[in-house]
């Protein structure tokens, strides 16, 4: 696939050791927070959302955390597996605006 | 159910050339977006239609024009593509206030 996010920040973790990614969002009015998961040569993919009336949410292995005091958004992965690696973008919106800001995004590389 | 179809997908264009990249849904969503995507920068929207018959710039409208053909196709066309539109665009699409699904993208070379 393409070289999509060559400057990417990266985190790299053993095999079967948790993952926390972490993102800054900048809208301080957005009410609502997705984590996708980017494939090398795939569209972004669905993990998770938020909304920002909840501070935590859990999903298989995966739990989104919300603080919306300082902006912050984190997706913490248990137990990684190989399959995991991958480019992550956070994603907000709010209601109405019909518009979603991307991240950057972080690249998660699984060492065996 | 084939979800956010993008076609093509892979294109080369020479500097001034024009194309039209085709996107098609089948999830009867009525929003759809459409994105670039370049190395080490997030996903920036280029235009976007928040329903059939309306469409509106988003941060990157520059160089693009785009479609809502109907309730399933949002077109995006280069008129004279330049060497930085070469990037990979990605079509998606969502229903109010819920996660946008993505199309596996166009990857553009402009020469």
């Amino acid at each position: 696939g393409e070289s999509v996010g060559l400057h990417l920040p990266t985190l790299s973790v053993q095999e079967g050791d948790n993952s926390i990614i972490n993102c800054a969002y900048s809208n301080s009015a957005s009410d609502y927070f997705i984590w996708y998961k980017q494939e090398s040569g795939k569209g972004p993919q669905f993990i998770i959302d938020i909304r920002s009336n909840m501070d935590k949410r859990q999903g298989q292995r995966v739990t989104v955390l919300l603080n919306k005091t300082v902006k912050h958004l984190s997706l913490q992965i248990a137990a990684t597996q190989p399959g995991d690696s991958a480019v992550y973008f956070c994603a907000e919106t709010r209601s109405g605006t019909y518009k979603y800001i991307f991240g950057t995004g972080t690249r998660l590389k699984v060492l065996a | 159910n084939a979800g956010v179809t993008q076609t093509p997908k892979f294109q080369v264009l020479k500097t001034g050339q024009s194309m039209t990249l085709q996107c098609a849904q089948d999830m009867n969503h009525n929003s759809m977006y459409w994105y670039r995507q370049d190395p080490g920068m997030g996903l920036r929207l280029i235009y976007y239609s928040a329903s059939e018959g309306t469409t509106d710039k988003g941060e990157v409208p520059n160089g693009y024009n785009v479609s809502r053909l109907n309730k399933r196709e949002f077109s995006l066309r280069l008129e004279s593509a330049a060497p930085s539109q070469t990037s990979v665009y990605f079509c998606a699409t969502s229903t109010a206030n819920t996660e946008a699904f993505f199309g596996q993208g166009t990857r553009l070379t402009v020469v």
